[in-house]
């Protein structure tokens, strides 16, 4: 079953522009993460947030969580080309698997 | 260190038939996932090993089985294929099973 469910399912926006993803889970989790994939390859771990944390940077990305609202939100600023992927939320809790939405594709156009 | 390898990473079988997609996991970690990724239902758990133990398992009927070596490589297998069961099936490793994955390319798995 689905646990995250990201918002909105496709995005497009122009290089440089800045790209917000959200993702809503139903359950208590220990930590939710990003992924990207390209192209229908394996998984590439972007971020981790645990449910102590309201947010944290990397690079280019920002995320944020609200355990309240169980909801997540991943910020990529400055886009490229070359961030066009499926991006996808997981949460883990804390039993060693991680239920992942159904993602989110993010088109970037130079 | 060497990523997670999967191997082979294109099959094609027909039903009836079955199949074992093999995982070697990161040096040093000691927990595999795999996953079955299909357009309709997107990335599903199948199941966790830990130190040769099945430690979780998702809601996959018992055709799908797995198992895990001393040296932390892991194999699934499924059998009697169905048409359904084509899919991507993705591999991931960690050193302790919470935390961040890393994922294997996957193996394409097409029944026929």
């Amino acid at each position: 079953s689905q646990q995250g469910e990201e918002d909105p399912q496709a995005l497009s926006i122009q290089e440089g522009e800045n790209a917000t993803m959200n993702c809503s889970y139903k359950t208590s989790i220990n930590n939710l993460q990003w992924y990207r994939q390209n192209s229908g390859r394996g998984l590439v771990h972007l971020i981790l947030i645990r449910s102590n944390e309201r947010e944290k940077h990397s690079g280019r990305l920002r995320v944020t969580l609200d355990t309240s609202k169980k909801s997540s939100s991943l910020l990529i600023t400055a886009s490229r080309a070359a961030d066009t992927a499926s991006y996808f939320c997981a949460t883990d809790e804390a039993n060693s698997k991680l239920t992942f939405g159904k993602g989110i594709t993010l088109s970037v156009r130079p | 260190k060497a990523g997670v390898t999967q191997t082979p990473r294109y099959l094609i079988k027909t039903r009836g038939q079955q199949v074992t997609l093999s995982c070697s996991p990161i040096s040093g970690h000691r927990s595999v996932s795999w996953y079955q990724q299909t357009p309709g239902q997107g990335l599903q758990f199948l199941f966790e090993y830990f130190s040769e133990t099945q430690r979780n398992k998702g809601n996959f009927p018992g055709r799908f089985s797995g198992r895990q070596f001393s040296n932390s490589r892991s194999e699934m297998n499924v059998s009697t294929l169905e048409l359904g069961d084509s899919a991507l099936y993705l591999c991931a490793s960690s050193q302790s099973g919470g935390g961040e994955q890393f994922f294997g390319p996957g193996t394409r798995l097409t029944v026929l």
